[in-house]
């Protein structure tokens, strides 16, 4: 159980276009994924909370437009990175909370998106 | 601001070794602390939870430890396996009602044969 998808594993994308990247919860529902980047050789950093249903939360420094996240259902949340640059290029990774864990806050993480923007 | 620290950055040793990965960070008041493991180019996989009121946790080969009050935290590895060379990593969970975690530095383990 507490099964994290991503998708897609990875993505190739010239600059100044704009790419999708998919987080679902397989068999569970969260009402909250969180979105992390990690560059290489460096630790993870949250990006934002995704709230069912409402807006996202960023954290400090994240571009709240050009990371657009949208949590369509309890089981989906989408991250869209518009106008993709370069330094754009990262390791895009999403988790989420079971409902069986809340007390404890234990997350479960997808395998990830690698993202090259060229 | 939360900083969470690993030491040592990356660690090489032989198959058999016992050995001890440490976590250092600068609030303590926390909810509680994950280790994760992370495979090149993959995802997060969990491997122990502690809460703030526990003070170890047990899984197989792996022994996590916890000292709120000092800001520490270890993970212990018995054995040691070729196929526990990965990147370890431990995230704390501040106690401000959210679920944010905030992440370590790594730890770069390679057990040779």
């Amino acid at each position: 159980g507490a099964v994290v998808s991503q998708h897609p594993s990875w993505v190739i994308c010239k600059s100044g276009t704009s790419v999708k990247i998919e987080c679902r919860s397989l068999d569970f529902q969260a009402t909250t994924m969180f979105w992390y980047r990690q560059f290489p050789k460096q630790s993870l950093m949250l990006m934002a909370t995704s709230n069912e249903g409402s807006k996202a939360t960023y954290e400090q420094g994240v571009e709240k437009d050009k990371f657009l996240i949208n949590h369509a259902s309890l089981t989906l949340s989408t991250l869209t990175v518009t106008s993709a640059h370069p330094e754009d290029s990262s390791f895009y990774i999403c988790s989420a909370s079971p409902p069986g864990r809340t007390t404890s806050y234990e997350q479960y993480f997808g395998p990830g998106t690698r993202l090259t923007v060229t | 601001k939360q900083e969470v620290t690993q030491i040592p950055a990356a660690l090489s040793v032989p198959e058999g070794e016992n050995l001890v990965l440490n976590c250092s960070f600068t609030d303590s008041a926390i909810y509680n602390l994950q280790w994760f493991r992370q495979d090149p180019g993959k995802g997060l996989t969990s491997l122990l939870l502690i809460q703030s009121s526990q003070r170890e946790q047990t899984s197989g080969r792996l022994n996590a430890s916890l000292d709120k009050s000092s800001g520490r935290s270890t993970l212990y590895i018995a054995a040691s396996q070729p196929g526990d060379s990965a990147t370890y990593l431990c995230a704390v969970i501040e106690n401000t009602g959210f679920q944010k975690l905030v992440f370590g530095t790594g730890t770069r383990l390679l057990v040779s044969p």
